[in-house]
């Protein structure tokens, strides 16, 4: 069970914008920025957004992350095949020392 | 360009300890202000954060798995180290070890090592 919610899965078609949101709570979401992850079948997740929008260099404006209380969202516009991949949401929770929690991923199928 | 690598067992009975390094390439594992961390993920599921050690040797774990967790530094040979005692089946998984910079992302990662747990 993930500290962070996310939906299962998404999908969507070429050229669509998909949204995937991420619940989390006020010791993690609430109080500490989001990151969003995407990891394509048997390799490493790559950081995709850092500090709730901020793209890290190289990554397209396709992509754009949001947060709003608890919750935060991530914005895939333009959808092409090669967006086809598990996505992950993570924050920082303060709870006892404080550890780094993650979404259980959401599967996006490009149709 | 940085790089990480992760080494160790693919293989571990149930009730041993594992024991994994990171070996850091392209730049020192002591200079910037980065924290040294490892994740790990088993088949088909989600991403879990083990714990993390900074460049001064502090360290912050996973709750769930801080009773069986040490991660430490050696900054001569540009390493860092997971040792996960008492290991059961429910601890087979990809184990990967990451840079997380100060902004808080996590931006290189290694390319992972599987280690299952026999019984």
């Amino acid at each position: 069970q993930s500290v962070l919610t996310q939906p299962p899965s998404a999908s969507g078609t070429p050229g669509q914008r998909v949204t995937i949101s991420c619940s989390g709570s006020s010791s993690n979401i609430g109080s500490n920025y989001v990151y969003w992850y995407q990891q394509l079948p048997g390799t490493a997740p790559k950081l995709l957004i850092y500090m709730n929008n901020q793209r890290p260099s190289g990554v397209p404006d396709r992509f754009s992350g949001s947060k709003s209380g608890t919750s935060a969202s991530l914005a895939i516009s333009g959808l092409r095949s090669e967006d086809e991949a598990d996505y992950y949401c993570a924050a920082w929770d303060d709870s006892l020392s404080g550890y780094w929690v993650f979404g259980g991923g959401t599967k996006l199928t490009v149709l | 360009q940085v790089q990480l690598q992760e080494s160790g067992p693919g293989l571990v009975k149930s009730s041993q300890t594992v024991s994994l390094t990171c070996t850091v390439s392209g730049g020192s594992i002591s200079s910037g202000n980065y924290y040294w961390t490892w994740i790990r993920q088993p088949a088909g599921k989600g991403l879990e954060c083990i714990g993390r050690i900074y460049t001064s040797g502090s360290t912050n774990y996973n709750p769930s798995l801080k009773s069986r967790v040490t991660i430490s530094v050696d900054t001569s040979k540009n390493q860092f180290s997971l040792k996960l005692s008492s290991v059961t089946a429910a601890d087979t998984a990809v184990y990967f070890c990451a840079r997380q910079t100060i902004s808080g992302g996590f931006d290189y990662w290694g390319q992972g090592t599987l280690v299952t747990v026999s019984s």
